[in-house]
This record gives C-alpha cells, structure tokens and sequence, in this order.
C-alpha cells in the first residue's frame, strides 16, 4: 500500500512565523501535491510538483512555497503565517502521468496560526 | 479551467440505495475520479471513468457521460460506514502531474 506521510497532524504557530509542512511517500510517485480543504470550499490546490526541483503553482499559491529536493520529500513553506491561513492542509502523491492513476493522500495536517 | 458542481449535502436509510451527481465544464477533459472522504481522515480513491458507460466495483458503481459533462456515484445496499464525504475531481487534458481539480464535496449521511 502507498503511505503518504506528514509530520504533524496538528500544529499551532503564531502569526508572522515562518512554518514548514512536510510529506513524504514511499512509492517512488513523480507527481507530488500540496491541497487546503476548507469548509464549503473543498479541496484546493496551492502547488504541486512532477519532479525533483520541479514546481508549478496551482490555484492559491499566494503566501506559499515549495521545495523538493528529493523525490520522496515535498515540503510547504509559509513565509511568513497569517491567521487566514488557518486550515486543514493535506499532501497527495501519484504515479507518472497516465491518467488512470489516482492521488494518495496524507492524514492531514490542522494547521492554526494565532 | 474547471468547474464542479456536486450537491452539497444528501441524506439516505440504511439499506437503501443513492446517486451522487456531478457535472463539470472543463477545457479539456483526461478523466474523472470519486473519492470518498470520512470526517477528519484523508480522501481515498473509489473509482475511475475516461470512456463513457458505467464502471461498478461491488456495491459502488460510477458512471460517466463526456458529452453531458456528467457523471454519478452510485451506491448500493448502504450501509452506516458510507457516511462520508464524496468528492468529485476531473483530471486536466493538459497537464503534467496528473493535476485534477474536485468538487466541494458531498457530504452524504446514512440513517437507521
């Protein structure tokens, strides 16, 4: 079975900090994937990657980087935390991109910014 | 881009069977995948459809119509654990990564 890991399930960090998010798989996936879910707005997506060192921005990316220096590891970086970025945050991971294959997900991690 | 539109919220008996509907208007179109989603855990992977017609996989079934823009989840015999959110997502013609975009969920609740 695919296991997509993520540091914290729950973390509380202070305004203006900077917060590192982190998952891990091990399946070896090239495509790795970072969502918010918020209530009445469902999953969105802020980046993702299809490589190592590879990023491209997804529908939120504004206060948000990335990085991913090694296949398995995809980290989320807010520069500097805002309480709007109170949420639950979930990382996925998939196979290449033939279109049958689906994302695994990660527990989730409820991030709340005071 | 995309657009989803799933109901947001369906109640249902044990027992008894129910359809989850979800349209979506995209600008290309490389198929369609429903997740299911229980409260504080992590979306899993139900079902996948690329072609049209009906897909079933025990008492989960999904069906899709890429000239309607319009697909279903269909479950049968439902039982409490079925409680859950249903998420629709449509993956993008043209991406790399197998990018998708979902719907906001349905939140299906199953009663005695």
């Amino acid at each position: 079975d695919v296991k997509v890991t993520q540091s914290s399930r729950y973390l509380v960090k202070r305004t203006g900090e900077k917060v590192f998010l982190e998952c891990v798989q091990d399946m070896d996936h090239e495509n790795m994937f970072w969502y918010r879910q918020d209530p009445g707005l469902g999953l969105r997506l802020i980046y993702f990657s299809y490589d190592v060192k590879m990023k491209e921005k997804g529908d939120i990316p504004e206060g948000y980087s990335v990085s991913r220096e090694k296949k398995e590891r995809f980290s989320l970086i807010l520069e500097s935390a805002s309480t709007n970025q109170t949420s639950m945050y979930l990382c996925a991971s998939s196979r290449t991109n033939r279109g049958d294959q689906p994302q695994h997900f990660g527990d989730g991690t409820r991030l709340s910014i005071l | 881009g995309q657009n989803i539109d799933q109901p947001t919220e369906m109640t249902a008996t044990e027992g008894a069977i129910v359809q989850i509907n979800c349209t979506y208007q995209t600008s290309g179109f490389n198929g369609l995948f429903w997740y299911q989603q229980h409260a504080g855990e992590a979306p899993t992977f139900l079902s996948y459809n690329v072609l049209d017609g009906l897909e079933e996989k025990g008492r989960f079934s999904s069906f899709l119509s890429r000239s309607k823009g319009y697909s279903y989840l269909l479950l049968k015999e439902l039982q409490m654990k079925d409680s859950a959110s249903y998420l629709c997502a449509v993956r993008d013609q043209f991406t790399n990564a197998g990018k998708s975009t979902f719907g906001d969920g349905t939140t299906l609740t199953v009663k005695p």
